[in-house]
C-alpha cells in the first residue's frame, strides 16, 4: 500500500531552524507536497517537489530524494505564527496520499 | 477571489438524519475532493471527482454519496448520519491536468452527530 510517515510533534525555539521529515512507501508518486494547517483552519499549500533536490520559497524549503523515499520541510527564522500542523502528501495521480501531520510547537 | 466555498460552516444532526454539504469553486478546476479530518489526525479522502461527470471512491466512502453537479459544484450527502461521522469535512479542488496536483481547500464544515 501507500503510506507516509512523519513525526507527530516537533518543538523549536523562535528564530531557530527546524526540519520536519517525511518517509514514504509507495508504488510511485508524481511528487511530494507540503501543506500547513493552523488550529481550526484549512490546509494551505506550501511547496511541491516533482524532482529530487531542494525547492526554496522564502523562509520555507522542501527536499525530495526518490531513491531514499524521503523528503523534508525546512523552516528557517521561525516565527510564532509558524506554530501549526504540517502535512506531507504524495501525489498519486488524481489523489493525494496524506501523512498524519506534524504539530510544530514554537517556544519564545 | 472566493476560491473554494463550503456551506454550511457548522451543523448539528441527530442520528439518522440526512444532510447535504455543498461545495463550489470558482477557479475552473477539473478535479474536486471531499475529505474528513478527525481530531489530531490527517485527512482521509471520502470521494473525489477527477473531472465533470466522474466520481470515484476514496479511502472512507461508506455512509456517504456525492454528486458532481457541474464543473463548479461537488456535493457530499449523508443519508443516515451516525455519531462516527462527527468530524470536520473539507472540500478541495485542483487542476490535475498540469504537472502538480496542488489542492485548494474550503474553510471546512464542522459536523456533530448526536
Amino acid at each position: 500500500g501507500q503510506s507516509l510517515e512523519q513525526p507527530s510533534e516537533v518543538t523549536a525555539v523562535e528564530g531557530a531552524i527546524v526540519q520536519i521529515n517525511c518517509t514514504y512507501q509507495t508504488s510511485g508518486f508524481y511528487g511530494l507536497s507540503w501543506y500547513q494547517q493552523h488550529d481550526g483552519g484549512a490546509p494551505t499549500f506550501l511547496s511541491y517537489n516533482a524532482l529530487d533536490g531542494l525547492e526554496e520559497t522564502g523562509r520555507f524549503s522542501s527536499f525530495l530524494s526518490r531513491s531514499d523515499s524521503y523528503g523534508y520541510l525546512l523552516l528557517q527564522e521561525l516565527q510564532m505564527k509558524d506554530s501549526a500542523s504540517y502535512f506531507c502528501a504524495g501525489d498519486s495521480n488524481y489523489q493525494l496520499i496524506w501523512g498524519a501531520g506534524t504539530k510544530l510547537i514554537i517556544k519564545p | 477571489n472566493a476560491g473554494v466555498t463550503q456551506t454550511p460552516k457548522f451543523q448539528v444532526l441527530k442520528t439518522g438524519q440526512s444532510m447535504t454539504l455543498q461545495c463550489a469553486q470558482d477557479m475552473n478546476h477539473n478535479s474536486m475532493y471531499w475529505y474528513r479530518q478527525d481530531p489530531g489526525m490527517g485527512l482521509r479522502l471520502i470521494y473525489y471527482s477527477a473531472s465533470e461527470g466522474t466520481t470515484d471512491k476514496g479511502e472512507v466512502p461508506n455512509g456517504y454519496n456525492v454528486s458532481r453537479l457541474n464543473k463548479r459544484e461537488f456535493s457530499l450527502r449523508l443519508e443516515s448520519a451516525a455519531p462516527s461521522q462527527t468530524s470536520v469535512y473539507f472540500c478541495a479542488s485542483s487542476e490535475r491536468w498540469t504537472e502538480k496536483n496542488i489542492q485548494y481547500f474550503g474553510a471546512g464544515t464542522r459536523l456533530s452527530v448526536l
